[in-house]
This record gives C-alpha cells, sequence and structure tokens, in this order.
C-alpha cells in the first residue's frame, strides 16, 4: 500500500518570502500522480498542483512549483512571493494508475502554513 | 463553476440517532468518493463508486456506515447508529476516470454526535 508524509505539521513564513513544503512517499509503482491540495479554514479543498511521475519537468502553476524527485520519492512544494491568502492545511497526495486501487487518493497528514506580515 | 454540493454543512446529533449525508457530484463525473476527517487520523477514505458501482468500501465501518448511489446526481453515506467517535468532517469528492484528473472536493459535512 502507498503511503505518503509529511514530515513538518507546522510551517510559517513572512510576506512575500519563499517557503518550501515537504513531502515523501512511499510505492512500488512507476507510474502515478502527485498533488498538492491546499485547505483554508473555510475547510474547502482547493487543487493547487499536479505531477505525472513519468513527466520530468516539474510542474508550475503561477507562484507554485514542485520539485519532483522521483527516485528519491520526494515532491515538495514551493510558494514564491508569499501571500497572507495563502495561510492554509497543505496536503499531500497520491494517486494509483493502478486500476486494481482504481484511481483513490491517499493523502499525507498535512502541514499547516502561517503567513506573517 | 461546476461544484460539488453536500448537505447539510453541519449536523450535530445525539448518539444512537440516523445520520444521512448527501452529495451532488459535478455532472459528467463518473467517480464518487467519500472521505472522512479527524484531526487524530487525518483524511481517510470510507468508499468510492465508479459509474455509480461500489468498488471499495473497505474504510468503512460496515456494522453501522453505508454508502450508496441511487443515480448518478446522489451519493448518499449514512450512519445508523451514530457513535460519539463519528465526530468528523465527512467529505464528498467526484472526478472523471482519467488518472490526472484530479478529484473535486465538496465543503464537507461537519458531523457532531453528542
Amino acid at each position: 500500500a502507498q503511503t505518503v508524509t509529511q514530515s513538518q505539521p507546522e510551517m510559517s513564513v513572512q510576506e512575500a518570502e519563499t517557503v518550501t513544503l515537504s513531502c515523501t512517499y512511499d510505492t512500488s509503482e512507476s507510474d502515478y500522480y502527485l498533488f498538492w491540495y491546499k485547505q483554508p479554514p473555510s475547510r474547502q479543498m482547493i487543487l493547487v498542483i499536479r505531477q505525472e511521475a513519468y513527466k520530468q519537468q516539474n510542474a508550475t502553476e503561477n507562484r507554485f512549483s514542485v520539485n519532483f524527485q522521483k527516485a528519491a520519492k520526494s515532491f515538495s512544494l514551493k510558494i514564491s512571493d508569499s501571500q497572507l491568502g495563502d495561510a492554509a492545511m497543505y496536503f499531500c497526495a497520491y494517486r494509483s494508475v493502478n486500476t486494481g486501487t482504481a484511481s483513490k487518493l491517499t493523502f499525507g497528514t498535512g502541514t499547516r502554513l502561517q503567513v506573517t506580515l | 463553476d461546476a461544484r460539488v454540493t453536500q448537505t447539510p454543512r453541519h449536523k450535530v446529533t445525539e448518539m444512537g440517532q440516523e445520520v444521512t449525508m448527501r452529495c451532488q457530484p459535478i455532472l459528467g463525473h463518473n467517480t464518487v468518493f467519500w472521505y472522512r476527517q479527524t484531526m487524530m487520523q487525518g483524511l481517510e477514505l470510507l468508499a468510492y463508486f465508479r459509474n455509480r458501482a461500489p468498488l471499495d468500501d473497505s474504510g468503512m465501518p460496515k456494522d453501522r456506515f453505508s454508502a450508496e448511489m441511487p443515480d448518478a446526481t446522489l451519493a448518499t453515506l449514512k450512519i445508523q447508529p451514530s457513535e460519539p467517535r463519528d465526530s468528523a468532517v465527512y467529505f464528498c469528492a467526484s472526478g472523471l476516470q482519467n488518472y490526472n484528473s484530479p478529484l473535486h472536493f465538496g465543503n464537507g459535512t461537519r458531523l457532531t454526535v453528542t
């Protein structure tokens, strides 16, 4: 079974600075998808960014980018020019392409990001 | 902007009562997932459906929980009888079968069982 580990329960960043959230995962599969979701206090789960394992190029979405290291099974999220609205829980998630597990998402335990002035 | 709709948003009930949570997936999505979020366990998968057929409900306590999709526009999660340990936020999510397709989450139902 796949597992996702987020070793940083809480992080803090100053507005306009850059922060990196860590995520590692364990799998024996060669192809899969990785996601970062954001959960603000409203508790809505919002997709931030996605990465397919067979693509070497790191995904980027505006101020959000990932550092995907397949051999190390690492998938970190970098937030540049942090804004107050970035304050939230961030969840890393793994999605298998194995039809036997039928595309469920496995989540990490989350990192709470605080953004300070 | 298409959304997953969950009702009710909040539910407070007494132990032993039946609880029904409803979810309207995004039109055209053929996979539906139920997740439970607690402080201690994080996000746990309870059950999921593809084309309305249940694929896996191994994460669900079978003796008291049941999940169904009576039609493509409605998914339900029932707890009978409810217990205080069931207090959590329950999320419904829908998506397409394509693996790169993200899941879209509803706003969740916060359940409190006293």
